[in-house]
């Protein structure tokens, strides 16, 4: 069965503190991997696919990173406007749909 | 970027009444759009897959009979939720997917049930 696991659920971090989340995942033949960013009462946003092991993605202060079993998404020196819920997501085998891990909520404090 | 609309925002509903909730790719052609729930400090939850032209796939669980999903062209989907009830309170969200694999996601829409 297709999983997707992401930890911390939570992290509070002071702004300038960088920092990496973490997505877990099992999948039948990852067609691809991706991160969104949810704020409260929104759509998520689109941030990076990432396709391959070995693969990365970098977007402002974000960094995505893919290995055969998970992916990171690192933040450095992460600002207040980046507090947030993070989604991890995999699509995979012959399913056009996503599964989607159960997010980390990101806070940063100024 | 590409942009997914949904309408309205948020609706208020008694219960056993009938809600539409609109969602639109406004610059790309969604061959596919998906329907979610999610309810408070939880993920999204796949409700149902639709492609143009043909009838939706719906997720283990999802009434077909009291979720209409119809997706009668390249941008546009609607939901409907008939005879609602206050647990079909949630936040629905839809996303469009258009050539590649990316999902792009509307903002949402908050239904309220009384």
């Amino acid at each position: 069965e297709d999983q997707v696991t992401q930890s911390p659920e939570a992290l509070r971090l002071q702004e300038g503190e960088s920092s990496s989340l973490n997505c877990s995942y099992t999948v039948s033949g990852l067609r691809g991997l991706f991160w969104y960013r949810q704020d409260p009462g929104k759509g998520p946003e689109f941030l990076f696919t990432l396709y391959s092991a070995g693969e990365e993605k970098e977007k402002e202060r974000l960094k995505a990173t893919l290995t055969k079993k998970e992916s990171f998404l690192h933040i450095t020196a992460p600002k207040p406007e980046d507090s947030a819920t993070y989604l991890c997501a995999v699509q995979g085998g012959s399913q056009g749909n996503l599964i989607f891990g159960k997010g980390t909520k990101l806070s940063v404090k100024p | 970027g590409a942009v997914v609309s949904q309408h309205p925002s948020w609706v208020i509903c008694k219960s056993g009444t009938s809600v539409k909730i609109e969602c639109r790719s406004l610059d790309f052609q969604a061959t596919t759009m998906f329907w979610y729930r999610q309810f408070p400090k939880q993920s999204l939850m796949l409700m149902a897959t639709s492609n143009e032209g043909s009838k939706a796939t719906y997720e283990q669980g999802v009434e077909k009979d009291k979720f209409l999903i119809n997706h009668a062209s390249l941008t546009l989907s609607t939901l409907t939720v008939t005879s609602a009830h206050p647990e079909d309170s949630s936040f629905y969200i839809c996303s469009g997917q258009g050539i590649g694999y990316e999902q792009y996601f509307g903002p949402g829409t908050r239904l309220t049930v009384t």
